[in-house]
C-alpha cells in the first residue's frame, strides 16, 4: 500500500534556476497539502487543495511560487526563480476529508537547496 | 486565528525516564487535536489523535488527554526508549485547517 511519493528527494539547484516538486496522493484521497519545513521557521502550509481545487493559498510566499493539481493524483509545486532562501524541506501531505478529524498523510519530503 | 504552543526543546531523557512534552492551544471553534512525530529524515506521521473534550489518544506507550477546561494536550509517555528519538508536533485541526506547533525535539540516552 503506497503512501504519499514525492520527487525527487533532494535537488540542488542554482539561484534563478526552475524547480519542480512533484507529489502522489494516497489513492482516494480528497485533500492535498504542501508545507515548507525550515529550522527557523518550522512548518509552514504553503497551499492546500480540495477535490483538485486550491482553497488556501495564504500561505504562499511570492509570486515565485505556484502550485498546480490537475487531477487527483498528482500535484506539483514550482519556483521560478528560485532563491537560496528558498532552501528548506518541502513537504506534501494528503487526506480524505469529511469533516471529521481528518488525519493528514505525509510523504518523505524533498530537500531543496538552491546555491 | 487557531493556534497551538508547545514545549521548546530539545529535551534529553535517559532510558526508561518519564516523558511530559506540553501543549496548549487557542481555538474558536471545537478542534480535533493530534501529535505527530518525525524522525530523522522521514516526513510527518500521526502518533495519537482525540476529537473531543476528555478523549483520551494513545499508541505506542503515548498518550495524551484533549483537556478543554486547561486547552491542553500533552504528550506523556511513562518508559521511553532510546527508538523514541524524533521530533514531535502538537497540532490542532478544525474543517481541515490544520495548525502545527513548532516541534520538541526528543533525544533518548541508553
Amino acid at each position: 500500500d503506497a503512501g504519499v511519493i514525492q520527487s525527487p528527494r533532494h535537488e540542488v539547484t542554482e539561484m534563478g534556476q526552475e524547480v519542480t516538486l512533484r507529489c502522489k496522493p494516497i489513492s482516494g484521497h480528497n485533500s492535498l497539502f504542501w508545507y515548507r519545513q525550515t529550522m527557523m521557521r518550522g512548518l509552514e502550509l504553503l497551499i492546500y487543495f480540495n477535490n483538485n481545487v486550491p482553497i488556501d493559498d495564504s500561505g504562499m510566499p511570492e509570486d515565485r511560487f505556484s502550485a498546480k493539481m490537475p487531477n487527483a493524483s498528482f500535484s506539483t509545486l514550482k519556483i521560478q526563480p528560485s532563491e537560496p532562501r528558498d532552501s528548506a524541506v518541502y513537504f506534501c501531505a494528503s487526506s480524505f476529508t469529511s469533516g471529521g478529524a481528518d488525519e493528514q498523510f505525509f510523504g518523505p519530503g524533498t530537500r531543496l537547496t538552491v546555491l | 486565528g487557531d493556534s497551538v504552543t508547545q514545549m521548546e526543546g530539545p529535551v534529553t531523557l535517559s532510558e526508561e525516564a518519564f516523558l511530559t512534552i506540553n501543549c496548549t492551544y487557542t481555538a474558536t471553534g471545537y478542534p480535533s487535536l493530534f501529535w505527530y512525530v518525525q524522525y530523522p529524515g522521514e516526513g510527518l506521521q500521526l502518533l495519537l489523535k482525540a476529537t473531543k473534550a476528555d478523549d483520551k489518544g494513545s499508541n505506542k506507550g503515548f498518550e495524551a488527554t484533549y483537556r478543554k477546561e486547561t486547552t491542553s494536550f500533552h504528550l506523556e509517555k511513562g518508559s521511553v526508549q532510546v527508538s523514541d528519538s524524533a521530533v514531535y508536533f502538537c497540532a490542532l485541526s478544525d474543517n481541515n485547517d490544520m495548525r502545527f506547533g513548532a516541534g520538541t525535539r526528543l533525544t533518548v540516552k541508553p
